[in-house]
Parts: structure tokens; C-alpha cells; sequence
């Protein structure tokens, strides 16, 4: 079975100051990785994903996650964060394969707050 | 691309009582998928579809839930005689037919069972 662990509930961080939110996962077969953004009363935003190739991989508004096999991580990190990014942010699974389903485990999220 | 839609955005329900949410996804997508989430926690999966077919339900989704996806468009998911435990935010997702393509999620219907 499948399992994501967002090791912070609760990340609390200065405007321009960096950030990192981490992800772990668990898996007995290879995933892609995810990164979705939930803004208060809006729908989940995909950040970025990893699917295969190079390990470090960009997304939207400056965000950059690295993906570790060995650690079996998927650590999210922005090198200076804006007030506009206080929202809550979701790692996310699913299994690689033709006959899977393409369904999302998630973690349980993190609450990025971006103080002035 | 007007992106995915829900409605109703809110529901309140007594307990008992049977709910319906409609989910539309974005046109060219086969494949849709039905989430749940609670309070200060990440979504869970519910069901999938590819086009018509519902191809996999999680354990979550107890018999007094039901979906559809009639024609492979839209689709409905049914809750009959609620329960407080069934408050919850509802979320749908589509996506093209590969694992791994972008799922697009829409706002969710918010239930509040009474």
C-alpha cells in the first residue's frame, strides 16, 4: 500500500524568507510525485510533478521540488516567499503503470504562513 | 477550457435525508475521479471513471453512496440517508487517459449533514 507523510502540519515563515515543506512517501512500486497548492474557498492548483527524468523540477510562482529515491522524498522549496503563498499545500502519489488508475494518495497537507 | 464545475457549491442536509452532487468536467477529459476531504486533512479517493465505466471504488465509499457517469460527460454522486460523518468537502477531478497527466480539480460541494 501506498502512504504520503507530510512531516509539518504547520510551517510558519517570515515574508522573503525561504521555505521548505517535506514530503515522504511510501511505496512497493514506482510513483509519480505531486505538488498541489489549495488556496482559502479555491479548488487544488497542481504545482509542479515529477514523473521521470531529471530530479529536480520547477513549477508555477517560483516553486522547485527535488525527488529522492533513496530517501524516497519529494521535499518542496521556494527561496523567497511572498504573502500571496500562505495557503495549504498537498504531496501527492500515484502509481506508475498502465493498469493502474492514475488515483492520488495524498498527505495530510501543510500550512504554509507567510508573515510580514 | 472552462475548467472543471461542481454544483451545488454548499449543501446543508438534516440526517436521513438523500443528497446528489453533479460534477462536469473539462470536455475533453475520459477520465474523472471523485475525492473527499475532511477538516484538516488531505483528499481521499472515492471512485474512478474511464469515460462511462466506473473502474474502481475505494472501501470508503459505503453502499449508501452511489456515482454515475452516463455517456462518459458529467457525472453524479449520491449519497442516500446522510450522516454527520458524511460532512465533508466533496471533490471532483478530471483528467486526460494517461497516469500521471495533470488531474484539474474543481471548487467541491461542501455537506454539512444536521
Amino acid at each position: 500500500a501506498q502512504s504520503v507523510t507530510q512531516l509539518d502540519s504547520q510551517v510558519p515563515v517570515f515574508e522573503e524568507a525561504p521555505v521548505e515543506l517535506r514530503c515522504n512517501y511510501s511505496s512497493s512500486v514506482s510513483v509519480y510525485l505531486f505538488w498541489y497548492v489549495q488556496y482559502p474557498n479555491q479548488g487544488l492548483q497542481l504545482l509542479l510533478k515529477y514523473l521521470s527524468g531529471s530530479t529536480l523540477v520547477k513549477g508555477i510562482n517560483g516553486f522547485e521540488a527535488e525527488f529522492n529515491k533513496s530517501q524516497t522524498s519529494f521535499h518542496l522549496r521556494k527561496p523567497s516567499v511572498h504573502i500571496s503563498d500562505t495557503a495549504e499545500y498537498f504531496c501527492a502519489v500515484s502509481h506508475v503503470g498502465s493498469g493502474n488508475t492514475g488515483k492520488l494518495i495524498f498527505g495530510q497537507g501543510t500550512t504554509l504562513q507567510v508573515k510580514p | 477550457d472552462t475548467g472543471v464545475s461542481q454544483d451545488p457549491r454548499h449543501k446543508i442536509t438534516k440526517r436521513g435525508q438523500n443528497v446528489t452532487f453533479r460534477c462536469d468536467p473539462i470536455s475533453e477529459h475520459n477520465r474523472l475521479y471523485w475525492y473527499r476531504q475532511t477538516l484538516g486533512q488531505g483528499p481521499e479517493f472515492l471512485t474512478y471513471f474511464q469515460n462511462e465505466a466506473q473502474l474502481e471504488k475505494s472501501r470508503l465509499l459505503s453502499d449508501r453512496f452511489s456515482a454515475e457517469r452516463p455517456k462518459g460527460s458529467f457525472s453524479t454522486l449520491e449519497i442516500q440517508r446522510t450522516e454527520q460523518g458524511d460532512s465533508a468537502m466533496y471533490l471532483c477531478a478530471s483528467s486526460r487517459g494517461l497516469n500521471g497527466d495533470t488531474q484539474y480539480f474543481g471548487p467541491g460541494t461542501r455537506l454539512t449533514v444536521l
